[in-house]
C-alpha cells in the first residue's frame, strides 16, 4: 500500500526567508508525485508534479521540489517566501485511479 | 469559467436528511474524482469515474453514499440519512485521463450536519 507522510504540520517562517516543506512516500509501484496548495475556503491548486525524468521539478509561484528515490522523499522548497504564500500545502501520491494525500503542512509567513 | 464547478458551496442539513452535491467537471475531461476532506486533514479518496463508468468506489465510507455520472459529464454525490460524522468538505476533481494526468479541483462543498 502507498502512503504519504508530511513531517511538519505547521511551519512558521519570516517573509523573504527560505522554506522547505518535507514529504516522504512509500510505494511499490511507479511513482507520480504532486504538491498542491489550498487557500482558505478554496479547492486545491496544483503547484508542481513529478512524473519522470529530471528529479528537480519547477512549479508555479517560484516553488520547486526534488524527487529523491533513495530517500523516498519529495520535499518542496522556495528560496524566498512572501506573505501571500501563507496557505496549506499538500503532498500527494498518484496512482492510476486516485490521489493519496498527506495530512498537510500549514505554512505561515510572518512579516 | 473553465474550471471545475461545485454546488452548493455550503449545505446545512439535519441529521437523517438526504443531501445531493453536484460537480461540473472541466469540459472534455474523461476522469472525475470525489474526495472527502475532514477539518484539518488532507483529502481522502471516495470514488472515481471514467466517462460514465464508476471504476472505483472503494473509498465510499458506507452504503449511504452513492455517486453517479449518467452522461459522462456532470456528477452527483448523494448521501442518504446523513449523520454528524458526514460533516466535511467534499471536493470534486477532473482530469484528462488516469495515472499521471494532474487533477483539477473545484472549490468544494462544505457540508454541515446538525
Amino acid at each position: 500500500a502507498q502512503s504519504v507522510t508530511q513531517l511538519d504540520s505547521q511551519v512558521p517562517v519570516f517573509e523573504e526567508a527560505p522554506v522547505e516543506l518535507r514529504c516522504n512516500y512509500s510505494s511499490s509501484v511507479s511513482v507520480y508525485l504532486f504538491w498542491y496548495v489550498q487557500y482558505p475556503n478554496q479547492g486545491l491548486q496544483l503547484l508542481l508534479k513529478y512524473l519522470s525524468g529530471s528529479t528537480l521539478v519547477k512549479g508555479i509561484n517560484g516553488f520547486e521540489a526534488e524527487f529523491n528515490k533513495s530517500q523516498t522523499s519529495f520535499h518542496l522548497r522556495k528560496p524566498s517566501v512572501h506573505i501571500s504564500d501563507t496557505a496549506e500545502y499538500f503532498c500527494a501520491f498518484g496512482s492510476a485511479r486516485q490521489l493519496t494525500f498527506g495530512s498537510g503542512t500549514q505554512l505561515t509567513v510572518l512579516p | 469559467g473553465a474550471g471545475v464547478s461545485q454546488s452548493p458551496r455550503y449545505k446545512v442539513a439535519k441529521r437523517g436528511q438526504d443531501v445531493a452535491l453536484r460537480c461540473d467537471p472541466i469540459s472534455g475531461h474523461v476522469s472525475l474524482f470525489w474526495y472527502q476532506q475532514a477539518l484539518g486533514q488532507g483529502p481522502e479518496f471516495l470514488t472515481y469515474f471514467q466517462n460514465e463508468a464508476q471504476l472505483d468506489k472503494s473509498g465510499l465510507p458506507s452504503d449511504r453514499f452513492f455517486a453517479e455520472r449518467p452522461e459522462g459529464s456532470v456528477s452527483t454525490l448523494k448521501i442518504q440519512r446523513t449523520q454528524q460524522e458526514d460533516s466535511a468538505v467534499y471536493l470534486c476533481a477532473s482530469s484528462l485521463g488516469q495515472g499521471n494526468q494532474p487533477q483539477h479541483f473545484g472549490d468544494g462543498t462544505r457540508l454541515s450536519i446538525l
